[in-house]
């Protein structure tokens, strides 16, 4: 089955400064890349994914690469801001037109956000 | 949209009880996912749906262990008898495109 490493665990960066959180995965299978937010005491929020089509996809401050031929992809937070402070998830899954398998899971980064 | 709701967001269980956790989804979404976080083995599948039909359960622990989903808008996760072990947050997630959207969790403690 397909299993993700996740790095670092935990990440502190000053504000204002950039956020890079790195994933690799095993299956080759795997096509579909989201990346979770979660903050303490909820569940996990969908912040940005990537298909396995496209090599990079960005959203205001926040961008994601992949590069399917060694299997990594990465998360880039700029301009950091308190708020950003959470814990983040990286995972993978195959998905086939409409529809989608379980989540694989990285174990998660502790990002803090120093002032 | 209310997002995935679930009930009850926290239980306190004796070992040996029977446990029902449960799970509204979007509406409109095709697909429904329970999952488990635990510090030491982090987010686990436990298993999905996709139309009401179990699609895949490879993730579910033991046999103490059973989900069902009656109709498009319930599922339930069941666990009997339960055990320490079992003490996790339990969140059931919901999807359409693939996109999953998680709900708040049930904190279960098993005492």
């Amino acid at each position: 089955g397909e299993n993700v490493e996740q790095h670092p665990s935990t990440l502190s960066v000053q504000e204002g400064d950039s956020a890079v959180i790195k994933c690799t995965y095993s299956d080759s299978a795997s096509n579909y890349f989201p990346w979770y937010k979660q903050e303490l005491g909820k569940g996990p929020q969908l912040i940005i994914d990537i298909r396995s089509n496209v090599g990079e996809k960005k959203d205001q401050r926040i961008a994601v690469t992949l590069n399917k031929t060694a299997k990594h992809f990465s998360l880039h937070i700029t301009e950091t801001q308190p708020e950003d402070s959470a814990v983040y998830f990286c995972a993978a899954s195959t998905s086939s037109g409409g529809g989608a398998d379980g989540l694989t899971f990285g174990k998660g980064t502790h990002l803090i956000i120093q002032p | 949209d209310a997002g995935v709701i679930q009930s009850p967001r926290h239980e306190v269980t004796e070992m040996g009880q029977e446990v029902t956790l449960r799970c509204k989804p979007i509406s409109g979404h095709d697909y429904l996912f329970w999952y488990r976080q635990t510090m030491m083995r982090g987010l686990e599948l436990l298993i999905y749906f996709n139309n009401n039909v179990p699609i895949d359960d490879s993730g579910m622990p033991e046999d103490r262990f059973s989900a069902k989903m009656p109709n498009a808008s319930f599922s339930t996760l069941k666990i009997q008898p339960s055990e320490p072990r079992d003490s996790a947050v339990y969140f059931c997630a919901s999807s359409l495109f693939g996109e999953q959207y998680f709900g708040p969790g049930t904190r279960l403690t098993v005492t």
